[in-house]
C-alpha cells in the first residue's frame, strides 16, 4: 500500500511565478491536509479538504494561495506570484474516514523562491 | 487559539537510557494527542497516539496523557542512536477536527 505521494519533491521558482504542488493520498483515504514548515519553525496547518470540498481553510494566507481536491486526480496547492517568504517545505497528509486526526504525511515538497 | 508547548530540549541521553519528552497544551477541548518523529530533512512520522487519560505502551515507547493537568509525555526506553531526531507533540480534535496543532519540537540526541 503506497503511502502519501507528493510531487515534485523539490521546486525552484523565481519571484512572481506560480507554484503547483501535488498530493495523492494513501489508498482508501479521503481526507487531505496541507501543512507548511518554514525554515527553523514548526509545522503550521493550512487547509483541510475532502473530495470537491474545502472543509477548513483557516490556515491559508488570504491572498495568492488556493487549494483543491477534485473528484479525479490529486490535490493541488497553488501559490500564485511567489515571494521569497514562500520558501518552505510543504507537507501533505491524509487520513482514513472517519478518523480525521490520525494523519500520515507525505515526503513533502521543498519550494525555493529565488 | 490552540497551543502546544514543548518546553524541554534539546535533550541528550546515552544509548540504553530512558528519554523523557514532555509537552503541555492550552485547549481543553482537544481530544487526541500524537507524537511524531521527524528526521532532519524528512517528513513527520507518526509513532504514537493517545486519546484517554493514562499510559499507552507500544514497544519501547510509552505515551502518557493527563487531561486534568493538560500534559502529554513520551518515554523512550532503551534509547538507540537511531532514535536521534526531532519529536513533535501534536494536539488534535476538539472543535477543529482535522486541524492538528504542532509543538515546536524537541531535538533528541542519543549518543553511543
Amino acid at each position: 500500500n503506497a503511502g502519501v505521494m507528493q510531487n515534485p519533491r523539490h521546486l525552484v521558482r523565481r519571484r512572481g511565478q506560480e507554484a503547483r504542488l501535488r498530493c495523492s493520498p494513501m489508498k482508501g483515504h479521503s481526507h487531505v491536509y496541507w501543512y507548511r514548515q518554514l525554515p527553523e519553525e514548526g509545522l503550521k496547518f493550512m487547509v483541510y479538504l475532502q473530495k470537491e470540498n474545502i472543509i477548513d481553510e483557516s490556515g491559508m494566507p488570504k491572498e495568492r494561495f488556493s487549494a483543491e481536491f477534485p473528484k479525479e486526480g490529486p490535490s493541488i496547492l497553488r501559490i500564485q506570484q511567489v515571494v521569497r517568504g514562500d520558501s518552505a517545505a510543504y507537507f501533505c497528509a491524509s487520513s482514513p474516514p472517519p478518523n480525521q486526526d490520525t494523519q500520515y504525511f507525505g515526503p513533502g515538497t521543498r519550494l525555493t523562491v529565488l | 487559539q490552540k497551543e502546544v508547548e514543548q518546553n524541554s530540549g534539546p535533550l541528550s541521553v546515552p544509548e540504553g537510557a530512558i528519554a523523557s519528552l514532555n509537552c503541555t497544551y492550552s485547549d481543553r477541548g482537544s481530544q487526541s494527542f500524537f507524537w511524531y518523529r521527524q528526521y532532519s530533512g524528512k517528513s513527520p512520522e507518526l509513532i504514537m497516539f493517545i486519546y484517554s487519560n493514562g499510559d499507552k505502551e507500544d514497544g519501547r515507547f510509552t505515551a502518557q496523557l493527563n487531561k486534568a493537568s493538560q500534559y502529554v509525555s513520551l518515554l523512550i526506553r532503551d534509547s538507540q542512536p537511531s532514535d536521534s531526531a526531532t519529536y513533535l507533540c501534536v494536539g488534535g480534535g476538539g472543535t477543529s477536527y482535522g486541524k492538528l496543532t504542532f509543538g515546536q519540537g524537541t531535538i533528541l540526541t542519543v549518543h553511543p
